[in-house]
């Protein structure tokens, strides 16, 4: 049974840079598409993007200019990172494991909130 | 960027009541959509594929079924575990998207 946690700081200050990472057990991240979602209030389930375990990505263009993902095979770890945020960014941020080329989710983690303040 | 639009927003049933949920998308996404279940505090639970495919694990009370841009959840006998928040997402586009939920309330 695969298995996800998220893991990070709770709080974070305006402007500066949200980072999460994903911890994968009970299985291999290898051959997998992840996903990081999130989700606030004000927009429901904003879905970020989807790496491969190869490093491959794919972003919503609507942050693209803030979004990083990264994965690391060797820790069967994935991470997020989102530069310059502000208090819309305040939300449940999910990791989940994609189904073929990144299409529907079949495992979530249990979700992390972060809220944007100083 | 693909619009989902669910309806109604809230729904009030009682147990054992036949629950229909509707999933609009802005255009046409084959069946390429899945259903999600989702409880206060919990990550969301896929039930539904492919538009009408039941995950491994979900009840068959619930049923999924159209194709195109119009979609329905069903479920056939509600029972108290299934009052919960419902959502669907498409995954014909590259960039996926959710529709905005739709509660199910005890009545």
């Amino acid at each position: 049974q695969v298995q996800l946690q998220e893991s990070g700081p709770g709080l974070v200050k305006p402007s500066e840079t949200l980072s999460l990472t994903c911890t994968v057990s009970g299985g291999s991240i290898s051959n997998y598409y992840w996903s990081w979602i999130r989700q606030s209030a004000g927009k429901g389930l904003e879905w970020f993007g989807r790496i491969h375990a190869s490093g491959s990505t794919s972003y919503n263009p609507s942050l693209r200019s803030r979004v990083t993902m990264s994965v690391d095979t060797s820790k069967n770890q994935f991470s997020l990172k989102l530069s310059s945020v502000t208090a819309a960014d305040t939300a449940v941020y999910y990791c989940a494991k994609a189904v073929g080329s990144g299409d529907y989710f079949d495992y979530w983690g249990q979700g992390t909130l972060v809220t944007v303040s100083s | 960027d693909i619009q989902m639009t669910q309806s109604p927003s809230t729904l009030s049933a009682s147990v054992g009541d036949r629950v229909t949920i509707t999933c609009r998308a802005s255009q046409s996404i084959s069946s390429w959509l899945a259903w999600y279940q989702q409880k206060p505090g919990k990550a969301p639970k896929v039930l539904i594929y492919k538009a009408s495919s039941l995950e491994s694990g979900v009840p068959s009370r619930f049923s999924g079924s159209g194709s195109g841009t119009e979609f329905t959840l069903t479920i056939s006998s509600l029972q108290p575990d299934d009052f919960a928040t419902y959502y669907c997402q498409q995954y014909n586009s590259y960039l996926l998207t959710f529709g905005g939920g739709t509660k199910v309330e005890i009545k």
